[in-house]
């Protein structure tokens, strides 16, 4: 079994400082982690993803995040935030295995408040 | 290229009726999913289709049923509506080795359940 666990139910931040979205997994098998955004009454917004390969990723609007194996982590980071970066952010996981294919696992979300 | 499109985007149901949600996409991808969020949940997987005339369940199928006739088009139905099912539905196409290789999710259907 999969899961994904994001510990902060809220992060809030001064605009101009970093920004930091913890995200740990467990998985039985090689994973693959993905950040998304949601901003208010909108649906889902890719960010990054992080298959294999270089374990820091670069995304979409400044947005990165670092793989680490030994801690079974995907931290989203900004390093330097702003006020348009509020929003809800979901790390998410999956197998790509023939059973979970494009199934994805999703943390239950952070939202993410960056104040002027 | 409209990408992935839900209707309708708000509905409230009494307990006991039925309805069904379409999820339409353009961009030829075979799987589709339906999730739901619910505040502090994320999103959890109903049930999903890896091709025209398939489907599966997921993580929470029970009180929902689907059908995958085109390939297209993707429909959730209540058959008996639940105040426990009030929640924000999300339908998400997915092709492998695409270009981002991840799922696109459409706007959302805000259901409420009286």
């Amino acid at each position: 079994a999969q899961s994904v666990a994001q510990p902060e139910d809220q992060v809030n931040v001064a605009e101009g400082n970093p920004l930091t979205v913890k995200c740990t997994y467990s998985v039985s098998g090689n994973p693959y982690l993905f950040w998304y955004v949601q901003y208010p009454n909108r649906g889902l917004q890719f960010l990054l993803k992080y298959i294999t390969g270089d374990n820091l990723v670069k995304g979409s609007y400044g947005f990165e995040a670092e793989f680490n194996k030994s801690q079974t982590s995907f931290h989203l980071k900004k390093p330097s935030a702003l006020v348009s970066d509020s929003a809800l952010y979901f790390c998410a996981v999956s197998l790509m295995t023939t059973d979970s294919w494009g199934k994805l696992q999703f943390g239950a979300g952070t939202q993410v408040v960056v104040t002027p | 290229n409209a990408g992935v499109t839900q209707t309708p985007k708000f509905r409230v149901l009494k307990t006991g009726q039925s309805m069904t949600l379409l999820c339409a996409q353009d961009m030829n991808h075979e799987y589709m999913y339906w999730y739901r969020q619910d505040p502090g949940m994320g999103l959890r997987l109903i049930h999903y289709s890896v091709g025209e005339g398939t489907t599966a369940k997921g993580e929470v199928p029970d009180g929902y049923n689907v059908s995958r006739l085109k390939k297209q088009n993707f429909l959730l139905g209540l058959e008996s509506a639940a105040p426990s099912q009030t929640s924000v539905y999300f339908c998400a196409t997915f092709s492998p080795g695409g270009r981002t290789d991840t799922q696109y999710f459409g706007p959302g259907t805000r259901l409420t359940v009286l």
